[in-house]
């Protein structure tokens, strides 16, 4: 069966400091791959999408990057954060083909102080 | 690019009543609607789903219709109960443009 990997769960980082989230999925290949925000008490915010290996839409123009070095991995990056950038990151995946059902990984909680 | 609107907001019900959230879809091209649950800090779960071919769907106790001549569909909750309390969020997607753009959120309570 398919799961997908997100880590860490949560994440306490200064301004100005670099990131990097990290998605994996398993049991499946060639999936879509997805990175969504959730600032406190409000809506999911897609950032980026990914339909391939190197394949990158970004959907909002701000500090963040995305890369997808592997098939199944799809990593979220900033080389300097802000205290803006502090919300709910999940990551999610959808298969290939005509079955779009989305499913989301259990998320990271990033605080920037 | 897709455009979804949800409403309202925020929605308390009477346990054992039933509970309605709505949303529009601004691209005709959209074919696949689902809706997700989230519980405090967990990630949001898929609990229904509907196809632009089809009109209503129903699980138990949750249904979903679609209208697609006015871009809109909506998610039907009866006899709630209170695990029901979540936010619930509609969502839209155009295969072919391989992303999904969320509504805003409805907080929904489930008064004892």
């Amino acid at each position: 069966s398919q799961t997908i990997h997100q880590w860490p769960a949560t994440l306490v980082q200064p301004v100005g400091s670099p990131l990097s989230l990290e998605c994996t999925v398993e049991g499946t290949s060639n999936p879509n791959l997805y990175w969504y925000r959730q600032a406190a008490g409000r809506g999911l915010q897609l950032l980026f999408y990914s339909v391939g290996i190197g394949q990158i839409s970004s959907e909002v123009p701000q500090n963040l990057s995305a890369s997808r070095p592997q098939d199944r991995q799809f990593i979220l990056s900033s080389k300097k954060l802000l205290l803006s950038d502090s919300g709910f990151y999940l990551c999610a995946w959808t298969p290939r083909g005509r079955d779009e059902k989305l499913f989301f990984g259990s998320g990271t909680q990033l605080s920037v102080l | 690019g897709e455009n979804v609107e949800q409403h309202p907001s925020t929605l308390s019900v009477q346990e054992g009543d039933s509970a309605v959230i709505k949303c529009t879809y601004s691209d005709s091209a959209s074919n696949y609607f689902p809706w997700y649950k989230q519980e405090l800090g967990k990630r949001p779960q898929l609990i229904i789903d509907i196809r632009s071919n089809v009109g209503e769907k129903k699980d138990q106790r949750i249904a979903v219709t679609l209208n697609k001549t006015a871009k809109h569909f909506s998610l039907h909750i009866t006899e709630t109960q209170p695990e029901d309390s979540a936010v619930y969020f509609c969502a839209a997607m155009h295969s072919s443009a391989s992303k999904i753009i969320f509504g805003s959120g409805t907080r929904l309570s489930i008064r004892p």
